[in-house]
């Protein structure tokens, strides 16, 4: 079964810290996907980053990076220098590549407030 | 045009009502989804087109009816709902073949409120 587990429920920071959000998952497959979601208090989900289970490179993306560790099963993500609109909750999610391949299991989620 | 539209973005209705969400994607998608988010809670997989056909119902009540008429439509058609069914009712597309291994691009949502 697939798992995906986000332990920090929230964080709050001050503007201009960094940041990173964890995520541990499970699953018995050997190809798979993660990935991260943004869903701002207006509510829609704003894809990040995918990531197979074949390219464990880091990636950075402006402000944001994520560190994916196959020997941890963990895909962390690293705001830098945090910034008020990166107030939001971060979905990390899993998606197999066998059966099931339509569906997108979600960590439970973290609320990431960043104040001025 | 890489969005999903999803209408109403909110919508109230009684227990007695009948109603429909619509959703909408030009991005050539051939799987589309929805999803139910209840407050504080992560997204859960109710239904998946592929090919305008259903292929997965993840054991959703039939006061749940979902309808694609074509590769850019999915509806979902609501009928005799509890209070507890209030959620943010999301839709999502995918690519043609790669489904998962691509993401999904989601809409904005209908925050559905049954009264």
């Amino acid at each position: 079964a697939q798992k995906v587990t986000q332990a920090q429920t929230e964080i709050s920071v001050v503007e201009k810290e960094d940041v990173t959000l964890d995520c541990v998952y499970e699953t018995r497959d050997t190809t798979y996907y993660l990935f991260w979601y943004k869903q701002p208090p207006s509510g829609e989900l704003v894809f990040l980053i995918r990531r197979n289970s074949f390219d464990e490179q880091n990636e950075i993306s402006g402000r944001y990076s994520w560190n994916f560790q196959k020997s941890t099963s963990s895909f962390n993500f690293t705001i830098t220098a945090s910034q008020v609109v990166d107030s939001a909750v971060y979905f990390c999610a899993l998606g197999d590549s066998g059966g099931s391949n339509y569906k997108l299991t979600f960590g439970k989620g973290t609320l990431l407030t960043v104040n001025p | 045009d890489t969005e999903v539209t999803q209408t109403p973005k909110h919508l109230v209705m009684g227990m007695t009502n009948k109603k429909s969400l619509k959703c909408e994607q030009h991005m050539g998608h051939r799987a589309m989804y929805w999803y139910k988010q209840k407050a504080k809670k992560p997204p859960e997989l109710m239904f998946v087109y592929s090919y305008e056909k259903l292929s997965i119902n993840e054991s959703v009540p039939s006061r749940f009816s979902p309808e694609c008429p074509n590769s850019s439509l999915l509806n979902l058609h609501l009928h005799a709902l509890q209070p507890e069914d209030s959620a943010l009712y999301l839709c999502a597309s995918s690519q043609p073949s790669d489904r998962v291994s691509y993401g999904y691009t989601f809409g904005s949502g209908t925050r559905l409120t049954v009264v």
